[in-house]
């Protein structure tokens, strides 16, 4: 079993809906939690970054954390086009030291106009 | 555009082999990171530099080895190569070395091993 697992997809949903995209995880040192988008044929690109339990909001995107499930989400308000793109989930037990850092295997998720 | 240069973007080889991927970080910064991306495994963390010391080690494998120069370039060398090292490798770079520094991602180099 992988330390960090995440639903592949692919994932459909019409512009404008709220997307939802989670990971789970089974090493409960993980404190730090992190949210990338990679664009085909790009590399990733960091979009939330989060420290243990809470929620953490930057514009359309939210980022929560439920350390007591070990489940990890991102949430997309007013999705866009623009917003298609495989999302991955990476954790780490310490801030420093990035030899711990996990990431999930990606979401690819498609925004239809 | 990341500021995050990767040479070369395509790179076609044979099993044994032996090659060099190649690296310039955005202006300024110390860190440099490699990753390798398949399909079946994800995106997996291998080397860290910083400041031309390797800072963390993750799952890289003993026939691949790196380096970061003083001009703070690196370079990521794969010898005995196998189909299995087919994948996508990224540098990223960032200004410092936490896990929580935006670290930014070059476009990736493309290995093949036939």
């Amino acid at each position: 079993q992988k330390e960090v697992e995440q639903d592949p997809g692919p994932l459909s949903v019409p512009e404008g809906a709220i997307v939802s995209l989670n990971c789970t995880y089974s090493n409960s040192a993980f404190q730090y939690f992190m949210w990338y988008r990679q664009y085909s044929r790009k590399g990733p690109e960091l979009l939330m970054y989060t420290y243990s339990s809470g929620n953490k909001e930057d514009g359309r995107f939210t980022a929560q954390v439920d350390k007591s499930s070990k489940y990890i989400s991102l949430f997309i308000r007013d999705s866009q086009p623009s917003d298609s793109a495989t999302y991955l989930c990476a954790m780490s037990p310490s801030n420093f030291g990035n030899e711990k850092l996990t990431f999930g295997t990606g979401t690819r998720l498609t925004i239809i106009p | 555009d990341s500021g995050v240069t990767q040479t070369p973007k395509h790179l076609i080889t044979a099993t044994g082999q032996r090659v060099t991927l190649r690296c310039s970080p955005r202006s300024g910064d110390l860190s440099v990171y490699w990753y390798q991306q398949s399909l079946d495994q994800g995106l997996q963390f291998l080397i860290q530099y910083y400041n031309g010391e390797e800072r963390a080690k993750g799952n890289i494998l003993e026939r691949f080895s790196a380096q970061q120069f003083p001009d703070l370039h690196s370079e990521l060398n794969l010898s005995s190569l196998e189909l299995g090292d087919s994948a996508l490798y990224f540098c990223a770079s960032s200004v410092l070395s936490g896990v929580g520094d935006t670290q930014y991602f070059g476009p990736g180099t493309r290995l093949t091993v036939l």
